[in-house]
């Protein structure tokens, strides 16, 4: 059982470059969201998206894009790095609102 | 405003004694509660989930959490600690309602297990 997989898992990246997040599930769920993890600070949500065509902001969407054209996939788009967003970034996904959310292993992100 | 505060940034047990990993949330509604588990370089994974069944909620690898409402609190508990806990551990909320599936994280607390 796949679950929730990320592309790549580490990546270095220069300022200014830009690059895109890979997320896939496999277990039909209708939400996916996008975290970042930083020391001491947990996890905050950057976008979210609650079924094919529809994504929002979460609280720290800045810099970042994101699309849902299918209910597989849901890439998380970087298009000017920045150092700030050096982090480990966590793909989410659920079956309905109240359900836990499964998570990918997380891609480790440096932009230097 | 909803939150969520963990009390403990880093616990350390010996092997064989109880754990005791501390969560207060805030909130004016009864929100859904979990605990997830983090292993270095590896995603979250679920240890238990309280939504509004019974308050002592059991889970995964001898866990287990009470919901005290009168305390706001959402402690997670094991009897004996084995090596294999050594991990990082977050309370999470989430609110009740609404049309999005957003959580709130605490900031974690570092579990380290002693031989």
């Amino acid at each position: 059982n796949a679950g929730v997989t990320q592309t790549p898992k580490f990546q270095v990246l220069k300022t200014g470059q830009s690059m895109t997040l890979q997320c896939a599930q496999d277990m039909n769920h209708e939400y996916m969201s996008w975290y970042r993890q930083d020391p001491g600070m947990g996890l905050r949500l950057i976008h979210y998206s609650v079924g094919a065509g529809i994504t929002d902001q979460g609280e720290v969407p800045n810099g970042y894009n994101v699309s849902r054209s299918t209910t597989e996939d849901f890439p998380l788009r970087l298009l000017s790095a920045a150092p700030s967003q050096t982090s480990v970034y966590f793909c989410a996904s659920s079956s309905l609102q109240d359900q836990p959310q499964h998570f990918g292993d997380g891609t480790r992100l440096s932009i230097l | 405003a909803q939150s969520v505060t963990q009390l403990d940034s880093h616990v350390s047990v010996s092997e064989g004694t109880p754990v005791l990993l501390r969560c207060n949330y805030s909130s004016s509604y009864s929100p859904s509660l979990f605990w997830y588990v983090q292993h270095p370089n590896k995603g979250l994974q679920l240890l238990l989930k309280y939504t509004s069944a019974a308050t002592l909620v059991k889970g995964i690898n001898g866990f287990e959490a009470e919901f005290k409402k009168s305390e706001t609190s959402f402690h997670l508990t094991k009897p004996s600690a084995h090596m294999s806990d050594a991990a990082e551990y977050f309370c999470v909320f989430q609110p009740r309602g609404g049309a999005t599936n957003k959580l709130i994280f605490g900031t974690g607390t570092l579990l380290a297990v002693q031989p």
